[in-house]
């Protein structure tokens, strides 16, 4: 599975919309694009994933570039209880996805 | 609905004690996962279950073993506990037959070992 680049650490205000960007160069044809989220101890969240269009759901957007060599996980109005750690994840569509790999991710801070 | 559940949710253990962690999720999943996480890490993938009756290995095996006990059920031993397992275990499961392999995680064991 391609790696990722996530910077460590983002704020955001309440109320406004949160874009975390994720790097991920080496993608193949056959690979999507997932998020995952941590809220403190918990066990991740997903939120949403895609191949090469754009997506949206309840939770929140994902656009892939036309190279599909980056994305943003934008959450459209972000409350305090979106403070966790993003996780962007790139795996295979086929059998080899079942080895999926979580980086670091990025911890975004939700300010009042 | 309960989802993917985990017991227990804490345990201290001594260097050289074994342990069985226990995963079950209710949402008739294929494929089932192991990830320990230690502080301030990602989660790293110890073994997994493509489906029943198979496991594979992930990142970090050494020291773990697993067994696929049905559909549902999919437990993690420890044989000989040792300091640097001291982690946050995280059981998981999805199902590739949708067509997606979004993972969906149990709260987690903190196990500590002295």
């Amino acid at each position: 599975d391609a790696k990722t680049t996530q910077p460590p650490s983002m704020d955001c205000a309440e109320g406004r919309a949160a874009n975390l960007p994720c790097n991920h160069s080496t993608i193949s044809g056959n690979e999507y694009v997932y998020w995952y989220r941590q809220i403190h101890s918990q066990g991740p969240q997903y939120i949403i994933h895609g191949l090469k269009n754009n997506e949206t759901n309840e939770m929140a957007s994902l656009i892939i570039t036309e190279d599909r060599k980056s994305s943003t996980l934008i959450l459209p109005h972000a409350t305090l209880r979106d403070t966790a750690v993003y996780y962007c994840i790139v795996r295979s569509g086929n059998t080899g996805g079942f080895k999926t790999i979580f980086g670091a991710g990025t911890r975004l801070f939700v300010k009042a | 609905n309960a989802g993917v559940t985990q017991t227990p949710k804490f345990q201290v253990l001594k260097t050289g004690q074994s342990m069985t962690l226990q995963c079950a999720q209710d949402m008739n999943h294929n494929s089932m996962y192991w990830y320990r996480q230690d502080p301030g890490m990602g989660l790293r993938l110890i073994y997994y279950s493509a489906s029943e009756g198979t496991t594979d290995k992930g990142e970090v095996p050494n020291g773990y073993n697993v067994s696929r006990l049905n559909k549902r059920e999919f437990s993690l031993r420890l044989e000989s506990a040792a300091p640097s397992q001291t982690s946050v275990y995280f059981c998981a499961s999805s199902d590739p037959t949708s067509g997606s392999y979004e993972q969906y995680f149990g709260p987690g064991t903190r196990l500590t070992v002295t």
